[in-house]
């Protein structure tokens, strides 16, 4: 069939090794970021979030790195698990409006095992 | 762990019929959304909704569209007449303050035939 709109950027990655997933946001007033991971069929998926006051976050085997001199935020995955395959999207709010959360295209992580 | 919960997990409608899709934010969460992903695109923002008013709405969120939050717990979109197009992947959203994360619920897939 037809894959209209199947445009995503895809990552592949050996299991054990490290992911970078790179994302540019649109506003620069955007004050406070997400990371969601979305895995086939279900909703986004919380993963980690770092306000515009800081440049980097870690959690648990993921850093979020902020740069907002060129709007870009990365995610970096630690020792990538197979359980890590899914669509990553970053996410921007502005909360100084309206509170929404605006996001990304998306990439596809694909971890080989 | 409080969740969103969506229902039908999966909808069938022909053109031109009404649909409402249901959902039950996270209890003590007072920002409601409801957005769209068609396949293989991103999440599309709809609308916000706080204090039982819409406080924003994207150019998709047309005439066509409504929400309610008919009582305490349930927040509804409605489809007035569905289009071909209408097909996609609709989810719920609920956040806290609006300034926080957006906790998503596993989605409504609706197919207009």
């Amino acid at each position: 069939g037809e894959n209209v709109g199947l445009h995503l950027p895809t990552l592949s990655v050996q299991e054990g090794d490290n992911s970078i997933i790179n994302c540019a946001y649109s506003n620069s007033a955007s004050d406070y970021f997400i990371w969601y991971k979305q895995e086939s069929g279900k909703g986004p998926q919380f993963i980690i979030d770092i306000r515009s006051n800081m440049d980097k976050r870690q959690g648990q085997r993921v850093t979020v790195l902020l740069n907002k001199t060129v709007k870009h935020l990365s995610l970096q995955i630690a020792a990538t698990q197979p359980g890590d395959s899914a669509v990553y999207f970053c996410a921007e709010i502005f909360s100084g409006g309206y509170q929404k959360v605006t996001f990304g295209t998306g990439t596809k992580l694909q971890v080989i095992p | 762990e409080p969740e969103v919960t969506q229902t039908p997990s999966h909808q069938v409608t022909q053109m031109g019929q009404e649909v409402i899709l249901r959902c039950v934010p996270i209890s003590n969460h007072l920002y409601f959304y409801w957005y769209r992903q068609i396949l293989g695109q991103k999440v599309e923002f709809l609308v916000s909704f706080y204090n039982n008013e819409i406080s924003e709405k994207s150019e998709i969120f047309d005439d066509q569209f409504s929400v309610e939050r008919p009582d305490g717990s349930n927040f509804t979109l409605k489809i007035r007449s569905t289009k071909l197009e209408d097909s996609a992947m609709y989810f719920c959203a609920s956040s806290l303050d609006g300034r926080t994360e957006a906790f998503f619920g596993q989605g409504t897939r609706l197919t207009v035939v």
